[in-house]
């Protein structure tokens, strides 16, 4: 499975725009990106997936180069409820493991 | 109804004692999961099941067991529980082919 890099953390103000970056060099090429979000004392849920290109839905976006070794979550106009932690996961549709690092914690100010 | 249920949702126990936790899904997903988080650290995957009859290890499953009772349940079991085994415990699903994981409302767990 992928190697995956995020930022620790990072901090926004309530009606911007938010990147997430995730670091994946060793990507390979049955392998698709998915982000999670977890809120304090809850499971993990899904947000979006992605192979190449642009990926969008009602809560994010996701950004591909077309070497695929990065990733970019975008969450457009947050709000103090979009702090949480933001996991990137590398993995092969249906795989039966995923690797979940640390994440990166997103705090989102007024 | 949840799709995913977790019971107890808060536990504690001592030393030494064994404890279930249980997990339900009215996904009908075939695949079942069991992770445990500690604070301020990712999800560290225990057991998996990809059905009744299969059941594997993962990364850190020394400690503990797993039971898939049928397709809808999965119950982790701590034959002598310890103190570091203290932390949130998370039960989520996966349809065969999927990419996306369905997690539980956790369990959290204190050995005293």
């Amino acid at each position: 499975l992928a190697k995956t890099t995020q930022p620790i953390s990072m901090d926004s103000y309530e009606g911007q725009e938010v990147n997430i970056t995730c670091s994946h060099n060793n990507i390979a090429t049955n392998d698709y990106i998915t982000w999670y979000q977890q809120f304090p004392s809850q499971g993990p849920r899904f947000i979006i997936q992605g192979y190449k290109t642009k990926v969008t839905n009602e809560v994010a976006s996701l950004f591909i180069p077309a070497d695929r070794k990065s990733s970019t979550l975008s969450l457009p106009r947050v709000s103090l409820s979009d702090t949480a932690v933001y996991y990137c996961l590398v993995a092969p549709p249906g795989t039966y493991k995923y690797i979940f690092g640390t994440g990166t914690r997103l705090k989102v100010l007024a | 109804d949840a799709d995913v249920t977790q019971t107890p949702r808060n536990r504690i126990t001592k030393t030494g004692k064994r404890i279930m936790l249980e997990c339900s899904q009215t996904k009908g997903h075939d695949r079942m999961y069991w992770y445990r988080q500690d604070p301020g650290l990712g999800l560290r995957l225990i057991y998996y099941s990809f059905d009744v009859k299969d059941i594997n290890k993962g990364e850190i499953s020394d400690g503990y067991s797993v039971s898939r009772q049928a397709q809808a349940k999965f119950s982790l079991s701590l034959e002598s529980a310890i103190p570091n085994q203290t932390a949130l415990y998370f039960c989520a699903t996966m349809g065969t082919g999927s990419y996306e994981q369905y997690f539980g409302p956790g369990t959290r767990l204190t050995v005293t």
